[in-house]
């Protein structure tokens, strides 16, 4: 397998928990921000995004929230899965400025 | 269904060697990236380019240079090799407008003997 995984923070879950994923992002002027999930031995697939104006953010089974006063991004996966299992980033984006700064990374280990 | 395409999955070169890596998207999108993920670095942009023969310096350009003479297309160029250049490449394609999500190819496993 990949090793993307090597050095990061994991969080093992058992099947059908919630899971958090917490990100503290850099750029107080940054208004946009992503998930990303990737599994071993693929590029990054993009889960779900925000604006600065939200606070909060609902997708299939996921949530975002943003603390904009203490620059902190999480998500949240709800009756996490096995193939929820993977490396997850957060990424920020600054208005005006076409490049993503990704985060180091999260292992999520889901257990059946 | 969108996509971004890298060339190679998995390439093997020598120490010296030019390196040719090739991204293909077929968003029509403006804005074409390349970034290395290495192990508790995350990803570090290279280059991208925001137009056809247009480019701009990442983070780590060094020992890199870049080609985008269609739009469609974006390749990174290792001039000689090295060892330290073992790594996963991810090109990525994003629309021209503000605060929209980058699109990645699968990566390239680049390793440098």
């Amino acid at each position: 397998g990949e090793s993307v995984g090597l050095h990061l923070p994991t969080l093992s879950v058992q099947e059908g928990d919630n899971s958090i994923i917490n990100c503290a992002y850099s750029n107080s002027a940054s208004d946009y921000f992503i998930w990303y999930k990737q599994e071993s031995g693929k590029g990054p697939q993009f889960i779900i995004d925000i604006r600065s104006n939200m606070d909060k953010r609902q997708g299939q089974r996921v949530t975002v929230l943003l603390n904009k006063t203490v620059k902190h991004l999480s998500l949240q996966i709800a009756a996490t899965q096995p193939g929820d299992s993977a490396v997850y980033f957060c990424a920020e984006n600054m208005w005006g400025y076409s490049t993503l700064t990704f985060g180091k990374g999260t292992m999520l280990l889901v257990s059946p | 269904d969108v996509k971004v395409t890298q060339s190679s999955r998995y390439l093997v070169k020598r120490t010296g060697e030019k390196v040719f890596l090739e991204c293909v998207q077929d968003m029509d999108h403006e804005n074409m990236f390349w970034y290395r993920q290495d192990p508790g670095l995350g990803l570090r942009l290279i280059y991208f380019s925001y137009d056809v023969k247009m480019k701009e310096k990442g983070d780590i350009p060094e020992g890199y240079s870049v080609s985008r003479e269609k739009k469609e297309r974006f390749s990174l160029i290792l001039e000689s090799a090295s060892t330290n250049q073992t790594s996963m490449y991810l090109c990525a394609s994003s629309a021209g407008q503000p605060n929209t999500e980058a699109f990645f190819g699968q990566g390239t496993r680049l390793t440098v003997v």
